[in-house]
């Protein structure tokens, strides 16, 4: 509905693996923001890419990282998967207006990491 | 101290009833208030900004006390298909949005 696609959907890793995890933001917007919600919390903040490069950070370790690409799409990496990582990893795009003066995030249907 | 803070309910309330969320958070310096709706096992979407001078969409009604540093939301009428998780939310980074954990609520008929 909102234009936004993640991939893959489930996955299942097990500790000390990596994962990666693909967005593809809604036509027209160039800022991806990825987002971590565990069961039963609210979406937690972990980083933005605005124009490929990393545009605020999270209080996340730097075993997560990411890519934006020139089409606006992004990746999320995960190194050294740990059993907290599982949990429904958001991709949400913006336009640079959009984002900043109303709030209005565009949120995938997210992929649901489940870490063994 | 989390950020935001929600009463996690969940409100179960009848058709046609008022109900109201309430959230607080502590940076003052929060410029952006939001609350959004998440419906179960579904992605986040904007339900509506909250401003100073409050504003309402339909049958919700936002409020915003800078002052107490206190959002609320308030839904009339309620439907079947208000229920759902609703996300306070606030922003003072101008990239990052802070999530509450939400307020479930469940409307029966």
């Amino acid at each position: 509905e909102t234009g936004v696609t993640q991939s893959p959907t489930h996955l299942i890793k097990t500790r000390g693996q990596q994962v990666t995890l693909r967005c593809s933001s809604q036509s027209g917007h160039n800022t991806v923001s990825w987002y971590q919600q565990a069961l039963g919390q609210g979406p937690q903040f972990i980083f933005q890419y605005y124009r490929e490069e990393e545009n605020g950070r999270g209080n996340f370790p730097p075993r997560f990282s990411g890519l934006q690409f020139p089409n606006y799409s992004s990746e999320l990496n995960v190194n050294a998967l740990e059993l907290d990582d599982s949990a429904l990893y958001l991709c949400a795009s913006s336009s640079p207006t959009s984002g900043r003066n109303t709030g209005e995030l565009f949120f995938g249907e997210g992929s649901r990491l489940t870490v063994l | 101290r989390k950020e935001v803070e929600q009463d996690p309910g969940p409100f179960n309330v009848p058709e046609g009833a008022t109900v109201a969320f309430n959230c607080t958070y502590s940076n003052s310096a929060s410029q952006s208030f939001f609350w959004y709706r998440q419906d179960c096992r579904k992605e986040p979407k904007l339900l509506m900004s909250v401003y100073s001078s409050g504003n309402e969409d339909g049958r919700f009604t936002a409020q915003l006390n800078r002052a107490s540093q206190y959002i609320s939301l308030l839904i009339r009428d309620s439907k079947l298909s208000d229920s759902a998780t609703y996300l306070c939310v606030v922003s003072h980074s101008g990239y990052a949005l802070n999530f509450g954990k939400g307020t479930s609520l469940l409307v029966t008929p």
